[in-house]
């Protein structure tokens, strides 16, 4: 049972729009979100995260939203740049599991100049 | 310097040989992870350690085991090699210790079963 969706393989936008990336999740302990970016030939770097206190957190072009009542996050990024073209993994966490991660399959986002 | 390293970078071997993959970390991070990605599938989890004497399965084990011969290091051996263990693999390090909650990766080892 996959506990961390993200229903959209892959995303294109047009460089300076805005991309909005979605996961889903079923468990409800899950108390720690965090959004992974992923280069060919590299490892995932960490991007963001966001506790289940907030609904919302910021960091210069990136932000995610939490929606706990639906088991939903977002990330938006503005303006995107060609440079974020890579893949993006939602992961999530709890205290209860001692905060290991379970992951979506990722989406690719490819923005085009 | 990179904080988490992963040797080697790429590895062909052949069914039924023993490899070992090895994963370093210069953060002082007490938790390490192996994880393993194959295409559409995202990041499954393989084993972690929380501390050098502490050893964890994740999710898919079957056919790993693991060595943490000290803090900074985490090995990640397969027995008897398989062709459906072609995959890319990941080590990872977290300090729940400092606060962190987030996991910082390595830059992964290709391997290529035959």
């Amino acid at each position: 049972d996959q506990q961390v969706k993200q229903n959209s393989p892959s995303l294109s936008v047009q460089e300076g729009r805005i991309s909005i990336l979605n996961c889903d999740y079923t468990n409800s302990m899950f108390d720690y979100f965090l959004w992974y970016k992923k280069y060919p030939a590299e490892g995932p770097t960490f991007l963001i995260s966001i506790s289940s206190i907030k609904d919302k957190n910021e960091d210069g072009r990136f932000t995610v939203f939490l929606n706990k009542s639906a088991k939903h996050l977002s990330l938006h990024i503005v303006p995107s740049q060609p440079g974020d073209s890579a893949v993006y993994f939602c992961a999530a966490s709890s205290e209860g599991s001692n905060y290991k991660l379970t992951f979506g399959k990722g989406t690719l986002l490819t923005v085009n100049p | 310097d990179a904080d988490v390293t992963q040797t080697p970078r790429n590895r062909i071997t052949k069914t039924g040989k023993r490899i070992m993959l090895e994963c370093s970390q210069t953060k002082g991070h007490d938790r390490m992870y192996w994880y393993r990605q194959d295409p559409g599938l995202g990041l499954r989890l393989i084993y972690y350690s929380f501390d050098v004497k502490d050893i964890n399965k994740g999710e898919i084990s079957d056919g790993y085991s693991v060595s943490r011969q000290a803090q900074a290091k985490f090995s990640l051996s397969l027995e008897s090699a398989i062709p459906n263990q072609t995959a890319l693999y990941f080590c990872a390090t977290s300090d729940l210790r400092q606060g962190s909650k987030t996991q910082y990766f390595g830059p992964g080892t290709r391997l290529l079963v035959l």
